[in-house]
């Protein structure tokens, strides 16, 4: 079946640092591919999403591009902030629900 | 809009009790669903709703019971609860089923079955 594999935390970071969490997945379709991120104590928030191959993703300084060839959809962002510190989770959708993975955990320190 | 709501914040329930987690949207939207969220594995999918009247299993649908007589509703039962369904969970609502439509979570409900 689908799933989505991306790497493990959690990771921390300086300010200002480069960021980058991979993710890859394995789907028998097309699905769209997103990126959530979720706050302490809060629910999950879409971040940025792709629908077709080679589409990028953008929002927040947050970039991710929909990589058919390797099965990636990997989160940069130039310059973290202390307040990107929070769970990324990468997902994929072919229909009818999110498929996501474990989740990465960010910490930036100032 | 409030977006999609959640009652109750927190709960704690004994083993074997019933009870009922709350979920509301005022979006108008066709699709909702239910996860379950535990430390190290993601979001895994319980009961999902294409439409009033219409309901199907996700991942993890043992325990757990669902109903959808209005657009706006979604809750989810336990029917007995254990201590494996100790965890937080996310209700989500999205305009429709396909694959690129966005999904917005409630805030979630923290679940302790002792």
């Amino acid at each position: 079946g689908d799933s989505v594999t991306q790497m493990e935390g959690p990771v921390t970071l300086s300010e200002e640092a480069f960021l980058t969490i991979n993710c890859t997945y394995t789907a028998t379709g097309y699905p769209s591919l997103f990126w959530y991120v979720q706050y302490p104590g809060e629910g999950l928030q879409l971040l940025l999403k792709a629908t077709k191959a080679d589409d990028k993703g953008s929002n927040k300084g947050f970039e991710a591009t929909y990589r058919k060839e390797t099965t990636s959809f990997h989160l940069e962002k130039g310059s973290v902030q202390v307040s990107d510190s929070a769970v990324y989770f990468c997902a994929l959708s072919d229909g009818y629900a999110l498929n996501f993975g474990k989740g990465t955990s960010l910490l930036v320190t100032p | 809009n409030a977006g999609v709501t959640q009652t109750p914040k927190f709960q704690v329930l004994k083993t074997g009790q019933s009870m009922t987690l709350q979920c509301a949207q005022d979006m108008n939207h066709e699709y909702m669903s239910w996860y379950r969220q535990d430390p190290g594995m993601g979001l895994r999918l319980i009961h999902y709703s294409v439409g009033a009247g219409i309901t199907d299993q996700g991942e993890v649908p043992n325990g757990y019971n669902v109903s959808r007589s209005t657009t706006e509703d979604f809750p989810l039962r336990l029917l007995s609860a254990a201590p494996s369904q100790t965890s937080v969970y996310f209700c989500a609502s999205s305009e429709s089923s396909g694959a690129s439509y966005e999904q917005y979570f409630g805030p979630g409900t923290r679940l302790t079955v002792t």
